[in-house]
């Protein structure tokens, strides 16, 4: 089955503790991204990737890093979180970038 | 860059009736207009898509149009049902060898009442 897996689905941390998220995809995408969508936002672009090794930054990717090392996986990482990265965060992948996108579950982050 | 506005918020139907969801465009370029739906506690799901070189399309009961001049696009659900109830996002990129970057609106609540 095609999917796109996050972990966790939840998190509760606190400001400053290094944390990552995971993702990876199976269907052998070259393009993947991070989104974070807050009520009445909309989905914002974290960063995204367009194939291994090859990152560039979103519309918000102030407090966030990310890596490409394999194909399937693009784990989110926040060095030092704070309480205004409490989110909904989302995995995405496709064959293009802009593209029709697969979405995983969702990790919903919260930072006190 | 792209901006994408999508209207209503939050939309509120009687089992059976339409619902239609209506977004506008800022960047002429764009020419890939997905629409995204989302289930409380999963991801978004893309469910139709449309391009610069067609019009309209439909799938079964929703369908989507486009208005290239005015740079607006409309989602259109027919018959709705209590399983429509969900958030509804619309996007919109260039197209070309790389598509370019999606733009998502800000969402749309809908509910359907039995």
């Amino acid at each position: 089955e095609a999917q796109v897996t996050q972990n966790p689905r939840y998190l509760i941390t606190v400001t400053g503790k290094k944390l990552t998220v995971t993702c990876s995809q199976n269907m052998n995408h070259e393009y993947m991204s991070w989104y974070r969508q807050d009520p009445g936002l909309g989905l914002r672009q974290i960063y995204y990737s367009m194939n291994v090794e090859v990152t560039d930054k979103g519309d918000v990717p102030e407090g966030y890093k990310v890596s490409r090392k394999e194909k399937r996986n693009f784990p989110l990482i926040l060095e030092s979180p704070s309480p205004n990265q409490t989110s909904l965060y989302f995995c995405a992948s496709s064959i293009l970038q802009g593209a029709g996108a697969f979405f995983g579950q969702g990790t919903r982050l919260t930072v006190v | 860059g792209e901006n994408v506005e999508q209207h209503p918020s939050t939309l509120s139907v009687q089992e059976g009736d339409s619902a239609v969801i209506k977004c506008t465009y800022s960047d002429s370029a764009s020419n890939y207009f997905p629409w995204y739906k989302q289930e409380l506690g999963k991801g978004p799901q893309l469910i139709i898509d449309i391009r610069s070189n067609v019009g309209e399309k439909k799938d079964q009961r929703i369908a989507v149009t486009l208005n290239k001049t005015a740079k607006h696009f409309s989602l259109h659900i027919t018959e709705t049902q209590p399983e429509d109830s969900a958030v509804y996002f619309c996007a919109a990129s260039k197209g070309g060898t790389s598509y370019g970057k999606l733009t998502f609106g800000q969402g749309t609540i809908l509910t359907v009442h039995p």
